[in-house]
């Protein structure tokens, strides 16, 4: 079974609006972590924001914030005011356990910003 | 301060051939991993060294793969013979020591197996 699951193969938003990116994730560890990243054309994976199981309020990174909903196994990246350079490919990834630094990785959305 | 630095940023070769990728972790990272990433997948990790010893290969095809980071700092993958199926970006993250810590990318190898 996938262990992190990312719908939406591609998303479009035009300049300034906010966009939601899904993310479920599968596991039966009580500690892990949910990361998002940006992977835009040039190929470097840039990291946006980070949520650990236990932490009781959603992350925020300036525009970025983190819409964890622990008992749907659903962490999904909202992105508000956006802008052209947010044009990418997002990846959610999945630490499981809190004694192991592999990420599992979903396949991403592209996102395509429009004036 | 300079992030993971990696070359060369692109490869074209022949089937059977050998190749080699080296990676510079961001200075003070004790952690270095290397991720595979088909097109239209995310990455997939193929080794994880802690300094210069090694944590977690289960995922690396040991038959013609291989990876060292001898002095603890910047590494090599390299593939030997390399079939079409390694056509892959190759990426290297670090991170510092603990398990905690996020994993920062450089910006990848694209390599292309004819």
């Amino acid at each position: 079974a996938q262990k992190i699951t990312q719908t939406q193969p591609g998303m479009f938003v035009q300049e300034k609006e906010a966009v939601t990116l899904d993310c479920t994730y599968d596991t039966s560890d009580q500690s892990y972590g949910l990361f998002w990243y940006k992977q835009p054309s040039s190929g470097e994976m840039i990291f946006l924001i980070y949520q650990g199981s236990y932490d009781e309020q959603n992350a925020t990174e300036g525009r970025y914030s983190l819409n964890f909903q622990k008992a749907r196994k659903s962490a999904n990246l909202v992105i508000s005011a956006s802008q052209l350079g947010d044009s990418a490919m997002y990846f959610c990834a999945m630490r499981e356990g809190y004694n192991t630094d592999k990420l599992i990785f979903g396949t991403g959305t592209r996102l395509q910003v429009f004036p | 301060e300079a992030g993971v630095a990696q070359s060369p940023r692109y490869k074209i070769i022949e089937k059977r051939q050998s190749v080699a990728f080296w990676c510079n972790p961001i200075s003070g990272h004790a952690t270095l991993y290397w991720y595979q990433q088909i097109l239209g997948q995310g990455p997939k990790l193929l080794i994880q060294f802690q300094n210069n010893g090694v944590v977690d290969d289960s995922q690396l095809p040991k038959d013609r793969f291989s990876a060292e980071r001898l002095k603890g700092v910047d590494s090599t993958l390299k593939i030997q013979p390399a079939k079409l199926e390694d056509s892959a970006v190759y990426l290297c993250a670090s991170s510092t020591q603990g398990a905690a810590e996020t994993q920062y990318f450089g910006p990848g190898t694209r390599l292309l197996v004819l």
